[in-house]
């Protein structure tokens, strides 16, 4: 099984900073890059799905690049919020048909 | 409001009992899948469909079956629970994407998980 690597595996930030983690994947037979948010007791929801080397996705203020030469991504979050507080995933769509690969995590804690 | 619901969210059973974790998807999805998240690890793979009575094994298997009689409803079972697997369970859907991009490039929609103990 390929790994999906994520750090740092836990954040504590203040209210307002920006602060940033990384995925890296396997950059052979790449196929697609997902993060997620998954909020204490609720499901995880996508955040993005990127696809080609380069991309880069926005929403609100959590923004994430894509490298699939190298084999990492970025998530973004800028002037961090206490509702941001949440586990972000990511997964890489090179474990084969229909199959993503989870790294374990960022467990983002941001105080008020 | 699209939903995956999982029948329970938190159940205790004993070592060698049957569990039937049940999942539903409101969004007339062809894919689903069963995941298993343990501290310090990723989400891993147990079973996923692609079709009503279709089913494929994940990348740990051992120990579970999957049933899909109808295709908004994904059965995960442990035929004979194992205190090893004790673990939050999360079912996920995802549409069809016909073969393309080897079928990954859809996001996956969750249920809230179901935390299992076994004694």
């Amino acid at each position: 099984i390929l790994n999906v690597e994520q750090s740092p595996q836990s954040l504590h930030v203040q209210e307002g900073d920006s602060t940033n983690f990384t995925c890296s994947f396997p950059s052979s037979n790449f196929y697609a890059l997902h993060w997620y948010r998954w909020e204490t007791a609720k499901s995880p929801e996508a955040l993005f799905v990127m696809t080609l080397n380069g991309d880069e996705k926005k929403k609100g203020r959590i923004s994430a690049t894509l490298n699939t030469k190298e084999g990492y991504s970025y998530l973004y979050i800028k002037g961090s919020q206490p509702e941001d507080s949440a586990t972000y995933l990511c997964a890489s769509g090179s474990g084969g048909y229909n199959k993503l690969i989870f790294g374990a995590g960022t467990r983002l804690a941001v105080h008020p | 409001d699209v939903k995956v619901t999982q029948s329970s969210r938190y159940l205790v059973k004993r070592t060698g009992e049957k569990v039937f974790l049940e999942c539903v998807q409101d969004m007339d999805h062809e894919n689903m899948f069963w995941y298993r998240q343990d501290p310090g690890l990723g989400l891993r793979l147990i079973y996923f469909s692609y079709d009503v009575k279709m089913k494929e094994k994940g990348d740990i298997p051992e120990g579970y079956s999957v049933s899909r009689e109808k295709k908004e409803r994904f059965s995960l079972i442990l035929e004979s629970a194992s205190t090893n697997q004790t673990s939050m369970y999360l079912c996920a859907s995802r549409t069809g994407t016909s073969g393309r991009a080897r079928g990954v490039t859809g996001e996956l929609f969750f249920g809230e998980g179901s935390r299992l103990t076994v004694l």
